[in-house]
């Protein structure tokens, strides 16, 4: 049971270069969500999706783009890596978003030189 | 004002003291709140879900007030192995506090 899997684990890029995270979930969940954090901080929210086809803006999208092609996948893409883009990013989902538990991905640690 | 907001600790206590944090939140529409700790470079995992008036597991109790917006975590008999952040989340958005570090201590 993989749950929740992202990919890669650890990347580090130059400024300027471009990257795509990919989250999949096995669960059937409609909500996927990624978030970034940064030493000292909470998770903070980049992007969500609340079904296939769907993607909206969280608290810090800029620089970040988004897309749920498929049910079980949320990519989140770099276009051009900045080094404020350092981070540790997660992706996570729910089956509800009232009631329902988050399900994290072990996290993305993500260096941009 | 964020969204959600939290106690920022750190707190330290010592093994057996009972611990409380606060999370304020800024949307009255939001229905579901949680949860979750955090340990060292992990992902988050989930504590307790408040659903309305509040609920307890074991040592630990949360509570909702939401006349005033905000919910508790309560640790009683703290044990070593609490040391670790403590994230509320709103379920509007699924917003996140900053997160509340704890260390118990011997």
């Amino acid at each position: 049971n993989a749950g929740v899997t992202q990919t890669p684990k650890f990347r580090v890029l130059k400024t300027g270069q471009s990257m795509t995270l990919l989250c999949a979930q096995d669960m059937n969940h409609e909500y996927m969500y990624w978030y970034r954090q940064d030493p000292g901080m909470g998770l903070r929210l980049i992007h969500y999706s609340v079904g296939e086809g769907t993607t909206a803006k969280g608290e810090v999208p800029d620089g970040y783009n988004v897309s749920r092609l498929k049910k079980q996948n949320f990519l989140l893409g770099l276009e051009s890596a900045a080094p404020s883009q350092t981070s540790v990013y997660f992706c996570a989902s729910t089956w509800d978003r009232v009631t329902g538990e988050l399900f994290f991905g072990e996290g993305s640690r993500l260096t941009v030189l | 004002r964020k969204e959600v907001e939290q106690d920022p600790g750190p707190f330290n206590v010592p093994e057996g003291a009972t611990v409380a944090f606060n999370c304020t939140y800024s949307n009255s529409a939001s229905q579901s709140f949680f949860w979750y700790r955090q340990d060292c470079r992990k992902e988050p995992k989930l504590l307790m879900s408040v659903y309305s008036s509040g609920n307890e597991d074991g040592r630990f109790t949360a509570q909702l007030n939401r006349a005033s917006q905000y919910i508790s975590l309560l640790i009683r008999d703290s044990k070593l192995s609490d040391s670790a952040t403590y994230l509320c989340v709103v379920n509007v958005d699924m917003r996140f506090g900053a997160g509340t570090r704890l260390t118990v201590k011997p």
